[in-house]
């Protein structure tokens, strides 16, 4: 199977909460971030978290990790239409210098 | 401070020809990675360079190369293009080992 996997799609309506999810496998993930693309656009680098940190907060965004169950999510507070894009997740590793190994994306559509 | 630049932005080449990508990391930084990306694929990790030293390859073909200046600029080089390596070719830059990566804009690579 994948080594980071995430959800395909959410949808939500502007204003509220949006949770994206991921679930990576390998236990010497270093660091964890979090990025977004948008359409024809690089990637943007939102944040990251180390591995042995819990959370990090940054303005709307908030980053839960749950190192046992090898599970990451990224919190969106009130979201806007400017915020429809896809994010990635993504992991360093120990011994693996700056590569980072990718999610699928998750497409996040921010309805009026 | 400039962010990560990459030349060409946009590239047609036809089967068999070779190319040559750039990448102009943050001014500071001596890591320079690249990455594929394709609808079908996702982002894959191609190689990672450090103080001109390639420090990580991922599982491509020996066709895709790269190499380091001692400004840190870096250059990737494909050569004998097949239609499948059309790709937007993403470069990312960091200061370290672990922490930010700063991705640019991207290189879009069709191969007719």
């Amino acid at each position: 199977g994948e080594d980071v996997e995430q959800s395909l799609f959410l949808s939500v309506r502007e204003g509220d909460s949006s949770v994206i999810n991921c679930t990576y496998t390998d236990s010497s993930s270093t660091y964890l971030y979090w990025y977004k693309q948008e359409p024809g656009a690089g990637l943007q680098l939102l944040t990251y978290i180390f591995s042995n940190m819990d959370m990090k907060q940054d303005q709307r965004l908030t980053v839960l990790l749950n190192k046992k169950d090898k599970h990451l999510s990224l919190r969106i507070a009130d979201t806007q239409t400017g915020d429809s894009a896809i994010y990635f997740c993504a992991e360093s590793r120990d011994n693996a210098g700056n590569m980072l190994t990718f999610g699928g994306g998750t497409r996040l559509m921010v309805k009026p | 401070k400039a962010g990560v630049t990459q030349t060409p932005r946009y590239l047609i080449k036809t089967r068999g020809q070779q190319v040559t990508l750039s990448c102009s990391p943050i001014s500071g930084h001596r890591s320079v990675s690249w990455y594929q990306q394709t609808p079908g694929q996702g982002l894959q990790f191609l190689f990672e360079y450090f103080s001109e030293t390639q420090r990580n390859k991922g599982n491509f073909p020996g066709r895709f190369s790269g190499r380091q200046f001692s400004n840190s600029r870096s250059e990737m080089n494909v050569s004998t293009l097949e239609l499948g390596d059309s790709a937007l070719y993403l470069c990312a830059s960091s200061f370290r080992t672990g922490g930010e990566q700063f991705f640019g804009p991207g290189t879009r690579l069709t191969v007719l």
